[in-house]
């Protein structure tokens, strides 16, 4: 079954500085690869995905993620984070071969910038 | 992008009472999915919700508990049944569009007294 690592449970950054959430995933086939936020008292936004192609995938708000497959990582990026990505972030894969199109969700990253 | 539409967004529950929540997507998905998301955690999933039958349920979710209904491509109600405090959380509807992207719901926050 596919499942999802997010190591951290807070990220702190000062705002400016670069962002990094990490995420690593396991499947049995080829993934493909998510990243969502967690707005206060809202459902999850999506904010970038991996299909197929380009390793480096860009997403909403000047976020990107990296894809790889040898490290079976998915991290994702920001080069200058502001105060308002704030968040909850979390990261989830699915088969594309197996897993019925179920996604698996990692635990999340609270992401807190720093003023 | 789909919008998904759910409702209601919180309630505050007796013990023993049932909760119906409802999921109206604004277009086309090609799947739809019910979460469930406890204080502090990540989401799992309770059930894949199958057009004109019965749920697929993930392991530990049962249909006496959480039945699930998806009468057509764009509606499904998720059930929470004789509720217990251990029910409280946020409960996410969602639906896969045709870009493989899944969209969510706002959530229905349950408080069970």
């Amino acid at each position: 079954a596919q499942s999802v690592a997010q190591p951290e449970d807070q990220v702190n950054v000062a705002e400016g500085n670069p962002l990094t959430v990490k995420c690593t995933y396991s499947v049995s086939g080829n993934p493909y690869l998510f990243w969502y936020v967690q707005y206060p008292n809202r459902g999850l936004q999506f904010l970038l995905k991996y299909i197929t192609g380009d390793n480096l995938v860009k997403g909403s708000y000047g976020f990107e993620a990296e894809f790889n497959k040898s490290q079976t990582s998915f991290h994702l990026k920001k080069p200058s984070a502001l105060v308002s990505d704030s968040d909850l972030y979390f990261c989830a894969v699915r088969d594309k071969e197996n897993g019925n199109n179920r996604l698996a969700f990692g635990k999340g990253n609270q992401v807190v910038v720093i003023p | 992008s789909a919008v998904i539409s759910q409702k209601p967004s919180r309630d505050i529950c007796q013990r023993g009472t049932s909760l119906t929540i409802q999921c109206q997507v604004d277009s086309q998905v090609t799947m739809m999915f019910w979460y469930r998301q406890q204080p502090g955690q990540s989401l799992t999933l309770i059930a894949t919700a199958n057009q004109g039958s019965e749920a697929t349920y993930e392991s530990g979710f049962v249909i006496d508990k959480f039945p699930i209904s998806r009468p057509n491509l764009t509606f499904s109600t998720l059930t929470v049944s004789n509720m217990s405090p251990e029910d409280s959380s946020i409960y996410l509807c969602s639906g896969l569009g045709l870009n493989e992207k899944l969209f969510f719901g706002s959530g229905t926050q349950l408080s069970v007294l």
